[in-house]
This record gives C-alpha cells, structure tokens and sequence, in this order.
C-alpha cells in the first residue's frame, strides 16, 4: 500500500537559518502530494501541495518539488520565524479515492 | 467563506459508551473524510463520504461507523469505547473539481476515555 517517511524531529533551528524536512513515498500510479501544517491545539493547514512530477509547490515562503525519480517531496524554506514552529506533516493521495496518507509528522522549533 | 466546523472540540466518555461526533464540511463542499489522530498511531484515514455514500473507509474496527446527510454535514460514531479510542477526531472536506483533491480540516474533537 501507499506509505510516507518523514524525518523524524524534532528539528530544532535559530531565527533566520535554513529549513529542510525530508519526506519520500512509495505509492502507484501518479499520487498527489501535499504538506500540512499543525499549530498546537488546532486542525491541520495545507501549506503546499503538488499533482505532477517537477511540479513545485510553494506558499509563505515554503517550497517542495516533487520528483518522482527519487520519489520525494521534501520541505524547505530559506529563512525560518518563530510563528513557523508547529509539526508538519507530508501526505500523499493516491488513485483509491480521496484518502490522504500521512507521514508521522516533524516537529520543528524555531528559537529567537 | 467559513471554514470545516466540528463540535464537540472536547468529549470526556466512559469505556464501553458511545459517542457520536458531527462535521460541517465548507459550504459546497460535497466529499467528508475523517481522521483520527494519535501520538502512536499517527494520522490514520478512518472513512470518507461524497453524496451521502460510504466511498473509502480504513482499517478500523466496525465500531466505528459514520454517515452523510444530504446537506453533506457528517457524523461520525464510535461504540463501545475502549481507552484505545482516546485521539483526536480529524475532519476533513473537499470540493473535487477539475482534478484539485485539496481537503481542509476542522480544528477536531479531542476525546478522552476514561
């Protein structure tokens, strides 16, 4: 079946440092993917999301690109905030309807 | 456009109780997915309705059941409670057009058995 790995955290950076969470899948066909994001106490955002291969999503300054060749779609951003500490959380969805499969989610820490 | 709506956000229940946990999907929005969400578990896909029809469902016991009503609201049901079951309730929806699959979350129901 349809599966994603995370990078396990929590990843814990300064203000202003780069920021890269790795995500790989395994799925068939041609999956969609996505990155979510939690802040504690609430539900989950879509941060960014990507249908195709080499597709490149990107939103408040997070990227992914999707590369099949590798099959990866991992999260970066150039210059980390504070507020950007939350856990986020990589997720597929494959051909079988409208599920989404999730990794187990990164912690990430952003200190001032 | 308001967002996905859950109630309740907490739920306290006994072991061996029922419960029952409600979703308001965004307005147009016709697909209803539901995830539970726990520290070793995960995020798992539970089930998902589109038009009032069950069209996927997870791996989970058959205590946990839901349903789709016509204005697309969702509920979801869960018998004889076993601490196991103590997670947060994820609700998702999503308006499928021209190949965009994008779902949107609700802030979840937090259940704890005791």
């Amino acid at each position: 079946g349809d599966s994603v790995t995370q990078m396990e955290g929590p990843v814990t950076l300064s203000e202003e440092a780069c920021l890269t969470i790795n995500c790989t899948y395994t799925a068939t066909g041609y999956p969609s993917l996505f990155w979510y994001v939690q802040y504690p106490g609430e539900g989950l955002q879509l941060l960014l999301k990507a249908t195709k291969a080499d597709d490149k999503g990107s939103n408040k300054g997070f990227e992914a690109t999707y590369r099949k060749e590798t099959t990866s779609f991992h999260l970066e951003k150039g210059s980390v905030q504070v507020s950007d500490s939350a856990v986020y959380f990589c997720a597929l969805k494959g051909d079988a309807g409208n599920m989404l499969t999730f990794g187990g989610g990164t912690r990430l820490m952003v200190k001032p | 456009k308001a967002g996905v709506t859950q109630t309740p956000r907490y739920l306290i229940k006994t072991r061996g109780q029922q419960v029952t946990l409600s979703c308001s999907p965004i307005s147009g929005h016709r697909s209803v997915s539901w995830y539970q969400q726990t520290p070793g578990q995960g995020l798992q896909f539970l089930f998902e309705y589109f038009s009032e029809t069950q069209r996927n469902k997870g791996n989970f016991p058959g205590r946990f059941s839901g349903r789709q009503f016509s204005n697309s609201r969702s509920e979801m049901n869960v018998s004889t409670l076993e601490l196991g079951d103590s997670a947060l309730y994820l609700c998702a929806s999503s308006f499928e057009s021209g190949g965009s699959y994008e779902q949107y979350f609700g802030p979840g129901t937090r259940l704890t058995v005791t």
